[in-house]
């Protein structure tokens, strides 16, 4: 039930673009995006629920395309502090989450 | 409010001793959840219950056990600790009374076995 995520990896300069997306072999009920600093918990940053809803904070936001089970979070104008491994989470239902291999972003000046 | 408060948040372990992570949460969230984390495999579901007196298995169940007395407690037992246990444990609740059950983590246990 794992998700698959894509990129692996990702090196950005600052004031760059990055997209991560996140794709399930089930319908999904919820899509869940965290990021993780090196030695650190996993922070929540959005959750989108299925309908196709797209949501931001600031200079990230997130789609979710309900039919095709997949999700993808927008990183616009980098900055050195989106630096971290971002994971996505789905749910297929009001049950567990299960996450995908992360993908790690890293922002240089 | 302290969120999910997980100790120790470091351990090493000999192969074969047996040892508790501790975790709680103080929020009243009635599931809370175990995941383990590895290079490369993001965060894989150990156990989870959603709420006083009921567990169940999740992807990785294999060698750990879990009990939920209360609430606020959920702790994880290594029965016989593996060095494939070597891994990055993290505790989570999740508040149901909002819609999509955002998962809180707590700050990580860092546990390696010899």
């Amino acid at each position: 039930q794992q998700p698959v995520q894509s990129p692996q990896a990702v090196i950005l300069r600052e004031g760059e673009d990055a997209v991560i997306n996140c794709s399930s072999s089930k319908a999904l009920y919820s899509v869940h995006w965290y990021r993780q600093k090196h030695g650190e918990a996993p922070v929540f940053l959005m959750i989108l629920l299925k309908g196709g809803e797209q949501k931001g904070h600031e200079k990230i936001s997130a789609s979710f395309n309900e039919k095709k089970q997949q999700s993808s979070l927008y990183l616009t104008a980098s900055q050195l502090s989106y630096s971290g491994t971002y994971f996505c989470g789905t749910a297929t239902g009001a049950n567990n989450l299960f996450f995908g291999t992360g993908t790690r972003l890293t922002v240089i000046p | 409010n302290a969120g999910v408060t997980q100790t120790p948040k470091f351990q090493v372990l000999k192969t074969g001793q047996s040892m508790t992570l501790q975790c709680a949460q103080d929020m009243n969230h009635e599931y809370m959840s175990w995941y383990r984390q590895d290079p490369g495999m993001g965060l894989r579901l150990i156990h989870y219950s959603v709420g006083a007196g009921i567990t169940d298995q999740g992807e990785v169940p294999n060698g750990y056990n879990v009990s939920r007395s209360t609430t606020e407690d959920f702790p994880l037992r290594l029965l016989s600790a593996a060095p494939s246990q070597t891994s990055v444990y993290f505790c989570a609740s999740r508040d149901d009374r909002l819609s999509g059950n955002t998962i809180y983590f707590g700050e990580g246990s860092w546990l390696t076995v010899v």
